[in-house]
């Protein structure tokens, strides 16, 4: 069975510095992995995936994410923080490849950004 | 039009109430699903529709019930529900036939059951 772990239901970093978001998946195929985001009162919305590609994926508001097959991990990271950051953040795999919107997510990490 | 969106955003309810969350994707797909997000929880699929016709029902109650007229419209009817089923409820569409799985979201009607 597949499953996603995030590391962390709370993170909370300065203005500029570097965030880094944990996800560690269990799948017994290769997988595709999702980082989704989700601000207050809002849906969520797609930053970046990994669909068996080049394993460092660049996403959306300079995130991007790496792919280790060896360390079952899809960690989400961006250089340097801004306020408009602070959200929530969900990882994900699908657990099928043929079969789209089959989603396990992860249990969230909600960023804080302090000034 | 925005890619997919769900209404009401906001409904209060009390047990004996029924009611119905809408959701229409402009998007052109054919898939559609409808997710439970309560706090501290993570996501719950409910139930996946292609193509119209309903392809999973993750164990829901039956005091929820889909309706998928088309490819663009799903509904969610409810009655007789519980307060542990106040939550955000997510509306998502995609391909059926893409191998990635990617979903596109509404914003969510956040539900309250009194």
């Amino acid at each position: 069975a597949q499953s996603v772990t995030q590391l962390g239901s709370h993170v909370s970093v300065s203005e500029g510095a570097l965030v880094l978001l944990r996800c560690n998946y269990s799948s017994s195929v290769p997988p595709y992995l999702f980082w989704y985001v989700q601000y207050p009162n809002q849906g969520l919305q797609l930053l970046l995936k990994y669909t068996s590609a080049a394993t460092l994926v660049k996403g959306i508001n300079g995130f991007e994410a790496e792919f280790k097959k060896s360390e079952t991990s899809f960690h989400l990271t961006k250089p340097s923080a801004h306020m408009s950051d602070a959200a929530e953040y969900f990882c994900a795999v699908s657990p099928f490849y043929n079969q789209g919107g089959k989603l396990i997510f992860g249990q969230g990490t909600e960023l804080s950004v302090k000034p | 039009e925005t890619g997919v969106t769900q209404t009401p955003r906001h409904l209060v309810m009390g047990m004996t109430n029924k009611k119905s969350l809408k959701c229409e994707q402009h998007l052109g797909h054919n898939a559609m699903y409808w997710y439970k997000q309560s706090a501290k929880k993570p996501l719950e699929l409910m139930f996946v529709y292609n193509f119209k016709e309903q392809t999973e029902n993750n164990s829901v109650p039956s005091r929820f019930s889909p309706e998928c007229p088309n490819s663009s419209h799903l509904f969610l009817h409810l009655h007789t529900l519980q307060p542990e089923d106040s939550a955000l409820y997510l509306c998502a569409s995609s391909q059926a036939e893409t191998s990635t799985g990617e979903l596109f979201f509404g914003e969510g009607s956040r539900l309250t059951v009194l």
